[in-house]
């Protein structure tokens, strides 16, 4: 049971390159999340996934897009990279059908953009 | 989902028990009370959450006041590898919890 995994775990990118980050967790979750964190911040919530086949928006969207690709899988693009995404992405997922919405997080991408 | 007040910064010795307190005034009926923890880069931790009783688990306690307008996340014997950043978090029990918000938190230092 790998949990919520993240690849990659680093990437440098150029202002004006795109990127797909990739989230999958194995622990049959409902709802799945996006949070970038930048230094010495909290984590701030970019978009999320209530369940499949829906996303919503969070705090910080502009610049991101998302897509719900199953259950499991839930990836983050970049279209046009730009300096002030340069963050720590953090994929998440829970499941409200327990009755709790404790979140459980993947290690994280550092992506930098020059 | 109510804000929080967390001061920035706590020590603690090893071996003794760690109480981080969390402020959170504006709570509603329908809102709990979560922690979350950071250990350096990692991606948070939770640890535990509650509505209005008290809780305990393996990891560590949480009491809500009778107003349930504060709490403490006490860890009962805190080692070095409890050095991270608390995170106390207040959201809704229903659909609107999926927008959850992390403050700052508090970074507690574990001393030898």
């Amino acid at each position: 049971n790998a949990g919520v995994t993240q690849t990659p775990k680093f990437q440098v990118l150029k202002t004006g390159q795109s990127m797909t980050l990739q989230c999958a967790q194995d622990m049959n979750h409902n709802s799945m999340y996006w949070y970038r964190q930048d230094p010495g911040m909290g984590l701030r919530l970019i978009y999320y996934s209530a369940s499949e086949g829906t996303t919503d928006k969070g705090e910080v969207p502009n610049g991101y897009n998302v897509s719900r690709l199953n259950k499991r899988e839930f990836s983050l693009r970049l279209e046009s990279a730009a300096p002030s995404q340069t963050s720590v992405y953090f994929c998440a997922s829970s499941d409200p059908t327990s009755g709790s919405y404790e979140q459980y997080f993947g290690p994280g991408t550092r992506l930098t953009v020059t | 989902d109510a804000k929080t007040t967390q001061p920035p910064s706590m020590d603690c010795a090893e071996g003794r028990a760690a109480n981080l307190p969390c402020n959170h005034s504006t709570i509603s009926g329908n809102e709990y009370v979560y922690w979350y923890r950071q250990i350096h880069s990692q991606g948070p931790q939770y640890i535990i959450h509650g509505l209005k009783n008290n809780e305990t688990n393996e990891m560590a306690s949480l009491i809500i006041t009778e107003d349930r307008k504060s709490s403490t996340l006490i860890l009962p014997h805190a080692t070095l590898r409890d050095t991270a950043v608390y995170y106390c978090i207040v959201r809704s029990g229903n659909t609107g919890g999926f927008k959850t918000i992390f403050g700052a938190g508090t970074r507690l230092f574990v001393k030898a």
